[in-house]
């Protein structure tokens, strides 16, 4: 079973707006992570945070993670219409035997309009 | 260089059959996921090597699905006697750590 859920599960916005996603779970964690998806196939890693830390950027990718209420949020700043994939979260869980066994979310899906 | 490829892209069987799906990892990584993904959610892991070993095969549904990786590169995801139920996109990913890299899938539908 999957371990987080994401919300919103459909996110419509115009080209140069921002788009946020959130993502919550429910176990400790080493890591999580937010990987981008085109039409239902390969995934493609985007940007990975650590237990430790509280935000990460990567050019128009920011990220926060806040433990306490195990929850975190990728923020895309001036979107554009390549930006339209699917956007999932994925967990590495705290005592996963030192290896990355991801747990994923449901995904977000985002339609970025020109 | 080379990515993660999957073959077949795409496989469909009929209900009561046998499948193998085929990852190539990247050369040089030692850990190669399977995860399978279904309509509308996101991937489920299934099963992970660590060089020929399955360390992890918690994630399989049951003892219809099996997966090996004899040489430590190539895996076979082999399924028997599928069900409907199978029908999903099984991907598969490599890593020398941190991130995985996922290969295109292969879509698998059983009739």
């Amino acid at each position: 079973s999957q371990q987080g859920e994401e919300d919103p599960q459909a996110l419509s916005i115009q080209e140069g707006e921002n788009a946020t996603m959130n993502c919550s779970y429910k176990t400790s964690i080493n890591n999580l992570q937010w990987y981008r998806q085109n039409s239902g196939r390969g995934l493609v890693h985007l940007i990975l945070i650590r237990s430790n830390e509280r935000e990460k950027h990567s050019g128009r990718l920011r990220v926060t993670l806040d433990t306490s209420k195990k929850s975190s949020s990728l923020l895309i700043t001036a979107s554009r219409a390549a930006d339209t994939a699917s956007y999932f979260c994925a967990t590495a869980p705290e005592f996963s035997g030192g290896y990355n066994k991801l747990i994923f979310g449901a995904g977000t899906r985002l339609a970025v309009h020109p | 260089g080379a990515g993660v490829s999957q073959t077949p892209s795409n496989k469909v069987t009929e209900k009561g059959k046998y499948v193998e799906l085929r990852c190539d990892p990247i050369s040089g990584h030692t850990a190669l996921y399977w995860y399978r993904q279904s309509l509308g959610q996101g991937p489920e892991f299934l099963i992970y090597f660590q060089g020929t070993g399955a360390a992890d095969d918690s994630g399989l549904p049951n003892d219809r699905f099996f997966a090996v990786r004899p040489e430590g590169s190539v895996s076979t995801l082999k399924i028997q006697r599928t069900e409907r139920g199978d029908s999903a996109v099984y991907l598969c990913a490599s890593s020398s750590g941190t991130p995985q890299y996922f290969g295109p899938g292969t879509r698998l539908t059983v009739l």
